[in-house]
């Protein structure tokens, strides 16, 4: 029984590049989240995903960022042109769904994405 | 506006003594209040989780206390050992739709050091 898996687990970018993150939620979830984390930081969250559907994207930049859950496949969040300020350790969440379970959400490792 | 306070930041604690780590939170939305422990390198995992219609929950050597009228919980860690040594988030979310859609606010974290 799997848990959340991120791919790739470290990322090296310069700037102007794109980044392409990758997260396979838990066998059975159908909610993702992605959560940025800074340096000695907490985690701070940017966007909620269900199945082909953004539900919450608050938190997200507005400009660069977007993410994905596409009906097959991993949900995806893709940073255009990065500059060195995006250079962070980038978490995926997964939850099962709603109901006694709600809330609860298990994390993969994460990517560490460095801009050069 | 930082909705959650985790204090301290940093912590060093003997082996075979208590880890007390508080945190406070403004949103009265919040419903969930789980725990995660952090390594080095590697993601959040979900230690232990208390929801407000109970004012404390043991797991363990793990304990949380929770102050609904304080708007309070702590993590107790009794007969910390050094593979306690961890950074520890609290972290607390909304149940109610359109009132967060569950993301996790997190503190800032603590770094415990436990020394033998």
């Amino acid at each position: 029984n799997a848990g959340v898996m991120q791919n790739p687990r470290h990322l090296v970018r310069r700037r102007g590049q794109e980044a392409r993150l990758r997260c396979s939620p838990m066998k059975g979830h159908s909610h993702v989240y992605w959560y940025r984390q800074l340096p000695e930081e907490g985690l701070k969250f940017m966007v909620y995903l269900q199945k082909e559907n953004i539900i919450d994207e608050s938190g997200m930049p507005k400009e660069r960022f977007s993410a994905e859950f596409p009906k097959e496949g991993p949900s995806i969040l893709r940073i255009q042109q990065v500059v060195r300020g995006d250079s962070a350790a980038y978490f995926c969440a997964s939850s099962p769904e709603q109901g006694a379970l709600k809330n609860i959400q298990y994390f993969g490792a994460g990517t560490r994405l460095s801009v050069l | 506006q930082q909705q959650v306070k985790q204090s301290p930041q940093s912590l060093i604690v003997q082996k075979g003594g208590i880890s007390i780590i508080n945190c406070a939170y403004e949103n009265t939305a919040f419903d969930y209040f789980p725990w995660y422990q952090q390594f080095p390198g590697k993601g959040p995992a979900l230690l232990i989780a208390i929801r407000p219609d109970v004012s404390e929950k043991k797991e363990g050597r793990f304990t949380i206390s929770f102050n609904k009228s304080a708007k309070q919980f702590s993590l107790h860690i009794m007969d910390s050992q050094p593979g306690d040594s961890a950074t520890y988030f609290c972290a607390a979310s909304s149940g109610s739709a359109g009132a967060g859609s569950y993301q996790l606010t997190f503190g800032k974290g603590t770094k415990l050091s436990v020394i033998p």
